[in-house]
């Protein structure tokens, strides 16, 4: 069964300081797909990033960065910078096939 | 980039009436659509694929015969909550896949929520 994990449901960071965001996944499959959602308290998706599973090099996307690590099954999201307006909800996510399945979130909120 | 519009935002009705949610790709073309629900400080939850032109394909555990989904053209999907109760009070997110499924990013609609009084 593919299951997505994430065991932060809350972390604080300093702006202007990065931070990781853990998220851990379990497939049987091959081929697959890893992504990154924010959840801003209005309730909206926004796509931050996306991983190959047969992508060799981490993605990138400006201050975001995935840290992919294969063998230990593991896509943590690296925030660099961080700005106040970063607080929200991030949910890691996983697409087997045709459907993306959500881990339960990770609440981030940024201070001054 | 791509834009999925939903409607309404936001919905209050009273026990046993039915709401349609609306879901519309307004600058490309949908085959899938996908209809999830998320519940106050959960993740969301897949409830089913919505093909167009063809039967949706509903998630283990969601009643099709309560949360009709109907894919009638490829930039529109509906959500319909039939006999609506309290515990259907939820929030509604659709999300879209432009054309075939070799695209990999899913573009999601801002949601709905429904209030069941």
């Amino acid at each position: 069964a593919q299951k997505i994990t994430q065991t932060q449901p809350g972390m604080f960071v300093q702006e202007k300081e990065a931070v990781t965001l853990d998220c851990t996944y379990d497939t049987s499959d091959q081929s697959y797909g890893l992504f990154w959602y924010k959840q801003p308290s209005s309730g909206e998706m926004i796509f931050l990033i996306y991983q190959g599973s047969y992508d060799e090099q981490n993605a990138t996307e400006g201050r975001y960065s995935l840290n992919f690590q294969k063998a230990r099954k593991s896509a943590n999201l690296v925030i660099s910078a961080s700005q106040l307006g970063d607080s929200a909800m991030y949910f890691c996510a996983m697409r087997v096939i045709d459907k993306l399945i959500f881990g339960t979130g990770t609440r981030l909120q940024v201070f001054p | 980039g791509a834009v999925v519009s939903q409607h309404p935002s936001w919905v209050i009705c009273k026990s046993g009436t039915s709401v349609k949610i609306e879901c519309r790709s307004l600058d490309f073309q949908a085959t899938t659509m996908f209809w999830y629900r998320q519940f106050p400080k959960q993740s969301l939850m897949l409830m089913a694929t919505s093909n167009e032109g063809s039967k949706a394909t509903y998630e283990q555990g969601v009643e099709k015969d309560k949360f009709l989904i109907n894919h009638a053209s490829l930039t529109l999907s509906t959500l319909t909550v039939t006999s609506a109760h309290p515990e259907d009070s939820s929030f509604y997110i659709c999300s879209a896949r432009e054309g075939d499924s070799g695209a990999n990013v899913l573009t999601f609609g801002a949601g709905s929520r429904l209030t069941v009084l």
